[in-house]
């Protein structure tokens, strides 16, 4: 157990629909990063973020945005899914803003029909 | 940009069979790197990793070393044994010279290992 969490462990929605995935980081670490994980594209790059303030983007389409609360929790918001959107989504947390060791959730599947 | 090139799966092998996975990468200033393992149906979890040139990252009898003159990190293990089966990520993050902190990731290489 990394204990970084994230809920729900699986969602299925329809095209054109909108879902919010939450991510707990480990107790302690103030950068969370999210990262999708599809067949094609292998894992890439979202977003990061450290102490509430965004820190960088990677690869992450209009319609996916994201914020870290002040509880440290991060939700991940796609929204107008498409179907190219089914992926494994994983959120990981580390102690700094970077170099660090990063820790991995259990991941959300999202499956878009 | 920076990136990671691992050799192409599946790999097969049988259980106490010798291991390697190669990975180069290419990077400006002094990445970390890291061996990530991924179990069927979970999540990456961290198998080993490297900060500097030379150093060399252990775990449940797993090894890589850093090196720095053939952008190097092999993946190595002497004996495999049948719940090492997983997919295995090679990555580096940009380290403390980097202005960003993501892990870039290689492609992933399969590895089942056959009783």
């Amino acid at each position: 157990d990394s204990g970084v969490t994230q809920t729900p462990k699986h969602l299925i929605t329809a095209t054109g629909q909108r879902v919010t995935l939450r991510c707990s980081p480990r107790s302690g670490d103030l950068s969370v990063y999210w990262y999708q994980q599809s067949l094609d594209q292998g894992l890439q790059f979202l977003i990061q973020y450290y102490n509430g303030e965004e820190r960088a983007k990677g690869n992450i389409l209009e319609r996916f945005s994201a914020q870290q609360f002040p509880d440290l929790h991060s939700e991940l918001n796609l929204s107008s899914l498409e179907l190219g959107d089914s992926a494994l989504y994983f959120c990981a947390s580390s102690v700094g803003v970077r170099g660090e060791t990063q820790y991995f959730g259990p991941g959300t599947r999202l499956l878009v029909l | 940009g920076d990136s990671v090139t691992q050799m192409e799966g599946p790999v097969t092998l049988s259980e106490e069979a010798f291991l390697t996975i190669n990975c180069t990468y290419t990077a400006t200033g002094y990445p970390s790197l890291f061996w990530y393992v991924q179990y069927p149906g979970e999540g990456l979890q961290l198998l080993l990793k490297a900060t500097k040139a030379d150093d060399k990252g252990s775990n449940k009898g797993f090894e890589a070393t850093y090196r720095k003159e053939t952008t190097s990190f092999h993946l190595e293990k002497g004996s495999v044994q049948v719940s090492d089966s997983a997919v295995y990520f090679c990555a580096l993050t940009r380290g403390y010279g980097g202005s960003q902190g993501n892990l870039i990731f290689g492609k992933g290489t399969k590895l089942s290992v056959k009783p």
